[in-house]
This record gives C-alpha cells, structure tokens and sequence, in this order.
C-alpha cells in the first residue's frame, strides 16, 4: 500500500520568501510522483509530476520538485513567494504497475498563507 | 479543450435520500475517477472507470456505486445518504493509464 505524508498542515510565509512544502511517501515500488493546487471552491490543478529520467522537476508558476529516492520525499519550492501563491497544496502518489490504474494517493494537504 | 464538466456544482439533500452526479470528461480521455474530499478525511479515492469497467475501486461501503457510459461520461450514485456523505465529490479524467489526470471543479454535496 502507499501512502503520503505531509509535513506542516499550514505554512505562513513572506511576500518574496522562499516556499518550502514537504512531503514524503511510502511504496514498495518507486512511485509516479505529483503535485497538485486547489484553489477555494475550485478543482485540484496539476503543477509538476515526476514519472521517470531527471529528479528535478520543474512546473508551472515557478514552482519545483526533486525526486531523492533515498530519503523517499519529493518536496515542493518556489524561491519567491506571491500573494497569488495563497492555496492548498497536495502531494499524490500513483503506481507505476499496470493493475493500479490511475489511482492517485493523497497526502493531507498543506495550506499556505502569504503575508504581503 | 473543454476541461473536465462536474454537475451540478452544488446539491442539498436529506439524510436517506440518494444522488447522483454527473462528469463529462475531457474529449478523447477513457479514465475517469472520482475522490471524496472531507476536512476530516482528506482526498480519498472512490473508484475509477476505464472503457466503461471499474478498474480500481476504494474503501468504501456499497452504497457509493458508479458507472461509465460509451462516451466516457460518468455517474456516480450515492444512495440511503448520510450525514457524513457531505463533500466535495471530485472526478478527473486521464487519457490512458499513467497519463496526467485533469480534475473538474467538483460537486458540493450537502446533507442535511
């Protein structure tokens, strides 16, 4: 079984401060890796996913993952924080093993507040 | 491209009573899921259909049931409600397996 987990279910930063969100994962197999935004009352939006090849990972909005298989995390930055940066983030995991589907496992989510 | 289509967007109902929802989803796409999404419980995986059979199902007890049409539309169905039911319901659709999922805005369901 996988699992996710989140460190930090609020985070307050800095207008301009760096963006840290941490997460680490279980999986007896090395996992498809996501990270995903919601907004309030709005749908999750895809912002980097690690499937394979180089560990770092660059998304959308300035944001970045590197994948350390030894230390089984996949934390998310952003080296300047912007007040539209305010939302929830989840890290997710899916298998790579065809039987899995597309299932995707969530962490609990970290919410982030920036402070103009 | 239309994005993934959730409906309705919100939907009150009674403790016993059942519901449906609706998601439409991107042109071309096969995989549907579908999450429940709670303060308390966090996103949770409900099941996933792929060419109209459930490939991958969560925990959860029977009475949360789901089908997928030819065109890759897909319901799900939440019957004898309960007060614990009420959620924000998520679908997201994948063109393929291991293929990024694209999530509609989901249903609020509220049971009162």
């Amino acid at each position: 079984a996988q699992s996710v987990t989140q460190l930090g279910s609020h985070v307050s930063v800095s207008e301009g401060a760096l963006v840290l969100l941490r997460c680490n994962y279980s999986s007896s197999v090395p996992p498809y890796l996501f990270w995903y935004v919601q907004y309030p009352n709005q749908g999750l939006q895809l912002l980097l996913k690690y499937t394979t090849g180089a560990t770092l990972v660059k998304g959308i909005n300035g944001f970045e993952a590197e994948f350390k298989k030894s230390e089984t995390s996949f934390h998310l930055t952003k080296p300047s924080a912007h007040m539209s940066d305010a939302a929830e983030y989840f890290c997710a995991v899916s298998s790579p093993i065809k039987a899995a589907g597309n299932k995707l496992t969530f962490g609990g989510g970290t919410r982030v507040l920036v402070k103009p | 491209k239309a994005g993934v289509t959730q409906t309705p967007r919100y939907l009150i109902k009674t403790r016993g009573q059942q519901v449906t929802l609706s998601c439409s989803p991107i042109s071309g796409h096969r995989s549907v899921s579908w999450y429940q999404q709670t303060p308390g419980q966090g996103l949770q995986f409900l099941f996933e259909y792929f060419s109209e059979t459930q490939r991958n199902k969560g925990n959860f007890p029977g009475r949360f049931s789901g089908r997928q049409f030819s065109n890759s539309r897909s319901e799900m169905n939440v019957s004898t409600l309960e007060l614990g039911d009420s959620a924000l319901y998520l679908c997201a659709s994948s063109f393929d397996r291991n293929t990024e999922a694209f999530f509609g805005q989901g249903t609020r369901l509220t049971v009162v």
